[in-house]
């Protein structure tokens, strides 16, 4: 069975705060794929990233940056010097090689940035 | 029109009508996703088409009804819904069905059924 966690329902920071998104993530399988997906209110989820179970290397993109741990099951999120636009919904996902196109979501984090 | 577009962005119904939801996607990809968002749940997979196949049913109720009649376009066909039905659907693709392939998603459909 394949499960995402984002134990996080809600977070709020003020703008340029650094914030990380947790992801803790179950599987049976060696390979798989994590996603990270972004739901702003106009409510489409807009494709952050992909990483395969093979690459454990952390990925940085301006602002944000992705810790995969294979060790603790996690692959987590980091927004520095957060801005307003970040507001959104943000959801991990996990996808198993055995499990065709199925695409776990987790339950996804609010993240509220004021001014 | 680029990416994956939906139409119309909102619906109200009653649980008598027929309406349907409309997904094209402008992508080149060969398998398309029908997902249901209801409030406090995670997204759920409801159909998957490969190649204007249809590949998975997640034990969706029949009031729901896809229809894919080529790889670019997917509709979504509903008939005497019930309000527990009201959610944002969802429709996605990737370049294939399987692996590593990311999904893109559209806008959504806002569905609110009286």
């Amino acid at each position: 069975a394949q499960k995402v966690t984002q134990a996080q329902t809600e977070i709020s920071v003020v703008e340029k705060e650094d914030v990380t998104l947790d992801c803790v993530y179950e599987t049976r399988d060696t390979t798989y794929y994590l996603f990270w997906y972004k739901q702003p209110p106009s409510g489409e989820l807009v494709f952050l990233i992909r990483r395969n179970s093979f690459d454990e290397q952390n990925e940085i993109s301006g602002r944000y940056s992705w810790n995969f741990q294979k060790s603790t099951s996690s692959f987590n999120f980091t927004i520095t010097a957060s801005q307003v636009v970040d507001s959104a919904v943000y959801f991990c996902a996990l996808r198993q090689e055995t499990s065709g196109s199925r695409l776990t979501f987790g339950e996804g984090t609010q993240l509220t940035v004021n001014p | 029109e680029t990416g994956v577009t939906q139409t119309p962005r909102h619906l109200v119904m009653g649980m008598t009508n027929k309406k349907s939801l409309k997904c094209e996607q402008h992508l080149g990809h060969n398998a398309m996703y029908w997902y249901k968002q209801s409030a406090k749940k995670p997204l759920e997979l409801m159909f998957v088409y490969n190649f204007k196949e249809q590949t998975e049913n997640n034990s969706v109720p029949s009031r729901f009804s896809p229809e894919c009649p080529n790889s670019s376009h997917l509709f979504l066909h509903l008939h005497t819904l019930q309000p527990e039905d009201s959610a944002l659907y969802l429709c996605a693709s990737s370049q294939d069905w399987w692996g590593s392939e990311t999904q893109y998603f559209g806008p959504g459909t806002r569905l609110l059924v009286l």
